[in-house]
Order: C-alpha cells, then structure tokens, then sequence
C-alpha cells in the first residue's frame, strides 16, 4: 500500500509571494492534517480535514488556508509568505481523523527568502 | 502551562539498557494517546498508540498510561543505537485535534 506523498518535496520562494503544497493520503483514509515543524516551535497543528469539510482549525493566521477533494487528496494555501512561514510543513493522514492513527509524509521543506 | 510537557534530553543510555520517556498532558479530555519516533531530517513515525490506562506492549516498546495523573510513557527495553531518535508524545484532544510535544531527544550509546 503507498503511503503520504507530498508534493513539491522542496520550495524556494520570496516575501509576498503565495504557495500552494498538495498531499495524497493513504488510499482509504478520508482524513488530512496540516502541520507545520520549526525548530523553534516544534510541531504545530495547522487543520485538519475529513470528507471535505475542515474540522477544526490551529492558531495560524488566516493566511494559512487549505481544502480537501472529493478524493481525500489535501492542498494548504499559504498567501503573503513571511520569512517566519520557513518550515517544514508535514501532513499526516489517518482512516478517520486525528483521534485515530496518523501517518505523516515526508514534508515539504519551504524556504522564504 | 504547556499542553504535552516532555522532558528535551538529550536522554543517553547505554546499548542494552531501558529508556524511560515521560509525558504529561493538560487536556483532561484527551482519550487517545500516541508516540512517534522522528529521525533527524525525516517526518515522525507512529510507534505506539494507546486508548486505555495500563500497560501496551508492542515488541521492545511499552506504553503506560494514568489518565487520572494525565501522564503516559513510554519505555524501551534492550536499547539499541537504531533507537537514537527524538521521540514525540501527542495526546488528542477530542476536538479532532492532536497536540504534539517538543519531544525527547534519546541517545543510546553502543
């Protein structure tokens, strides 16, 4: 069976700019959580979607954003980027939600310049 | 007061002895329980979950958790250098939202 794949692996981007990850579950699971990993602040929750719908929603300013597909696949928005926004950016799938087993995929290493 | 407090380490134990990682949390709500290992540069891999108070064995790894105390650990028996890792303690909250702490960090010396 596949695991999480994330997509692009690597970022490079500029103050201002907006970017946009994707992340394809494990095939079954209808759930995806976004975090985001910094040295400083460890592993953060960012949201968390299930059928489509965001459940609930970490302490991350608006410009953080996301959206789930009718086939579970999950993207995360991130408009405006800050170099505070440079991070790891992880996201973990699970077959009904964050109180069930989650399984992370290797992240996406964003670096705002 | 921070909702998952894990001691940071560097935890070091030699090759062969049993490592202790502790965890408490502030959510008395919390009912699911989990613990990742993350290697450096790689994303956290699930290890350990548990739902129950008691004692969850899996292998070398031992779970055990007092809700009434808001404390889970995690032990690992016959270390090993493969085990060198930071380890991440995340309880749920219930409200589709999992809390993880800044971790462990365990070194185990060969």
């Amino acid at each position: 069976k596949a695991g999480v794949t994330q997509t692009p692996r690597y970022l490079i981007k500029t103050r201002g700019q907006q970017v946009t990850l994707s992340c394809s579950p494990i095939s079954g699971h209808r759930s995806v959580s976004w975090y985001q990993q910094t040295p400083g602040q460890g592993l953060q929750f960012l949201f968390e979607y299930f059928s489509e719908t965001q459940r609930n929603k970490g302490n991350f300013p608006g410009r953080f954003s996301g959206r789930q597909f009718s086939n579970s696949r999950s993207e995360m928005n991130v408009s405006t980027l800050e170099l505070g926004d440079s991070a790891l950016y992880l996201c973990a799938s699970s077959l009904s939600g964050s109180q069930s087993e989650q399984f992370f995929g290797p992240g996406t290493r964003l670096t705002v310049l | 007061q921070k909702e998952v407090e894990q001691n940071s380490g560097p935890l070091s134990v030699p090759e062969g002895a049993i490592a202790s990682l502790n965890c408490t949390y502030s959510d008395r709500g919390s009912q699911s329980f989990f613990w990742y290992r993350q290697y450096s540069g790689k994303s956290p891999e699930l290890i350990m979950s548990i739902y129950s108070n008691g004692d969850k064995e899996d292998g070398r790894f031992t779970a055990q958790l007092n809700k009434a105390s808001q404390y889970v650990s995690l032990l690992i028996r016959d270390s090993q250098p493969s085990d060198s890792a930071t380890y991440l303690c995340a309880p749920n909250t219930g409200g589709f939202k999992t809390i993880f702490g800044a971790g462990t960090r365990l070194f185990v010396k060969a």
